[in-house]
Parts: structure tokens; C-alpha cells; sequence
């Protein structure tokens, strides 16, 4: 079994719509949680990381972190073609060796 | 400014010969990483410099691997006697002292024949 679970997709929906990704984990000393957003031929860039239960906030983003149930989610509200990209959650026992997920690819059709 | 770069941008070798990527990191970010990306695979952690400490190297697959880095900057990534297998995408991050965000290069496309 993966430490990180992640269904690869790929999703697609209309623009507009919200974006709803999750990762599942299994080790229960994870610490630190981030998204990560990688267009095609390039490199993952941060979008968002948190370190404790609960929701975060940024712009259209959102960040849920449920550690009891070791599931963490990546909501994106109104959803644009710009937002085409594959993400990548990604997990931390000691803030610097991340485990990712596989990644999902979401294409947002116009 | 300047982001981690990362040469070349790809690679074509056959198996059995050396190939040597190489990484610039942000300058003066302390912290640098090398993961591999293989197709249809989430990021796996190879190896993690900062400043004159030495490495972990806990993520390297087996012995064809290795990396340094010289005077805490450019850093690079030596795969012995290729094999197929290690047809991947080989990205560098950075961080700076103290930081937590990764940044990522380009990546190298290497392909193994």
C-alpha cells in the first residue's frame, strides 16, 4: 500500500463549477499537508500547505485537513481553464521529505 | 528573479552509459532536493542537501545513484549504467534557511533507449 493515495482522475468539468480533489494517507505522524499545482512540462508550485485539522482559505482555494480520518481534500470554487493542471497533494513527517500522491489531472473546459 | 534552472532539459542516452544532470538553485537557498517523477507516479524523494550538513540520501534507489553539491549551490545528479527504468522527470527544489516552500525547477526529461 502507497503512503499517499491519490486517484489520478483525469476529472473534467465545466468552468465555473467546483473542484473537489483528495488524498488518503496512512501514516498517522504526517504533520505537514500541501497542494501543489503542476502544469504540463513545468514544475509543481505550492498552493497551499497547513500543518493542523480544519479548513484553509486562500482565494478560491480551500484547504481541509481531517487527521483523525487521515483525509485531506483541495476545493477549487469557480473553476477556470487556467486551472488545467495536474495536483499533487503532498505530506511531511519533518518539514522538508515530502511524500506526494500520484496526482490528479483536471482539465476545465470553457 | 531567477528560479531553480535545470540542464538539460532533456536527455536521450542508451543503457549502460553515465548521464549527470545538473541543478541551480534559487540563489542563496540553503536547502536542496532532487525528486524523480515517473509517469503515471507521484514525486518520489531522492536526496535533501542543507548547507554543509550532511545529506539524506535515504531516497536514492540503489548505488548508480548519486548527487553532490559544490559550494552549497550548483548541484548535480550522477545515474550510473542507465537502465530503462530510470526513464523519468528528475526535478530539483530549493529552500531558503528557514522556509518551508519548496520550489521546483523545470525538471529533466531523461530517457533511457
Amino acid at each position: 500500500q502507497k503512503e499517499v493515495e491519490q486517484d489520478p482522475g483525469p476529472l473534467s468539468v465545466p468552468e465555473g463549477a467546483i473542484v473537489s480533489l483528495n488524498c488518503t494517507y496512512s501514516n498517522s505522524a504526517f504533520q505537514y499537508f500541501m497542494w501543489y499545482r503542476q502544469y504540463s512540462r513545468k514544475g509543481p508550485e505550492l498552493l497551499m500547505y497547513t500543518y493542523s485539522s480544519g479548513n484553509k482559505e486562500d482565494g478560491r482555494f480551500t484547504a481541509q485537513v481531517d487527521k483523525s480520518s487521515k483525509y485531506i481534500s483541495l476545493f477549487i470554487r469557480d473553476s477556470q481553464p487556467s486551472d488545467s493542471a495536474t495536483y499533487l497533494c503532498a505530506m511531511s513527517l519533518n518539514d522538508y521529505k515530502l511524500s506526494f500522491g500520484a496526482g490528479t489531472t483536471v482539465t476545465v473546459r470553457a | 528573479g531567477a528560479g531553480v534552472s535545470q540542464s538539460p532539459s532533456n536527455k536521450v542516452t542508451e543503457k549502460g552509459k553515465d548521464v549527470e544532470l545538473r541543478c541551480d538553485p534559487i540563489s542563496g537557498h540553503t536547502a536542496l532536493y532532487w525528486y524523480r517523477q515517473s509517469l503515471g507516479q507521484g514525486l518520489e524523494f531522492l536526496i535533501y542537501f542543507q548547507g554543509n550538513s550532511a545529506p539524506d540520501k535515504s531516497g536514492l534507489p540503489s548505488d548508480r545513484f548519486s548527487a553532490e553539491r559544490t559550494g552549497g549551490s550548483v548541484s548535480t545528479l550522477t545515474i550510473q549504467r542507465t537502465q530503462q527504468e530510470d526513464s523519468a522527470v528528475y526535478l530539483c527544489a530549493s529552500t531558503p534557511s528557514g522556509g518551508q516552500t519548496q520550489y521546483f525547477g523545470p525538471g529533466t526529461r531523461l530517457l533511457v533507449l
